[in-house]
């Protein structure tokens, strides 16, 4: 079982829907989770960082956390073409030894379509 | 503030043939990372450096040398490049060490090995 687990997509909304990516972790320790935006042929830019259950919005996008379940899922409201990337999520765990453990997911690529 | 910044940007290099690749970040950062990322393989974590003075190996460390040269600067050397080390590398900084704080990512270096 990968630590981190998204599915590669390519998930296709049409422009004006929600899009939902979805990210499911092994290690019960984790307590930190980000999602990035990476377009093709760029580097990932941070769009959310959620520590604590529940939802957490920011413009457009919510961040929605259960540590119970173990996901960690990103809601894109109002899909615009502009959004046509692939979203990485990253899951952090502080290891019993001391220091941090970062692992991203591979990605799901998201197609918004006019 | 031009944040991170990677050079080159492209390098083609033969097998055998060394190379350093160089990043700089301006935000007073304390710690700084090199990734590569391959298709279908994600974001590997090479090695990094939590705190100036200090660098450790991450996940895919084989074949490579890192330098903390400041708090500013942390460069990747690979000694005799091989083929298997074509990938596409990312620099990354955060405030504190990775997972408790997001990471800022440099625009990358395309390295191919022929």
């Amino acid at each position: 079982q990968k630590e981190v687990e998204q599915n590669s997509g390519p998930l296709s909304v049409p422009e004006g829907a929600i899009a939902s990516l979805n990210c499911t972790y092994s290690d019960r320790v984790s307590q930190s989770f980000f999602w990035y935006r990476q377009y093709s042929g760029k580097s990932p830019e941070l769009i959310m960082s959620i520590y604590s259950n529940g939802d957490k919005e920011d413009g457009r996008f919510t961040a929605q956390l259960n540590k119970a379940s173990q996901y960690v899922s990103l809601l894109i409201r109002d899909s615009q073409p502009s959004d046509s990337a692939t979203y990485l999520c990253a899951v952090n765990a502080i290891l019993t030894g001391g220091g941090n453990k970062l692992t991203f997911g591979t990605g799901t690529q998201l197609k918004v379509e006019l | 503030n031009a944040g991170v910044t990677q050079t080159p940007k492209f390098q083609v290099l033969k097998t055998g043939q060394s190379m350093t690749l160089q990043c700089a970040q301006d935000m007073n950062h304390n710690s700084m990372y090199w990734y590569r990322q391959d298709p279908g393989m994600g974001l590997r974590l090479i090695y990094y450096s939590a705190s100036e003075g200090t660098t450790d190996k991450g996940e895919v460390p084989n074949g490579y040398n890192v330098s903390r040269l400041n708090k500013r600067e942390f460069s990747l050397r690979l000694e005799s490049a091989a083929p298997s080390q074509t990938s596409v590398y990312f620099c990354a900084s955060s405030l504190i060490d990775r997972g408790q704080s997001p990471l800022h990512f440099g625009n990358g270096t395309r390295l191919t090995v022929t």
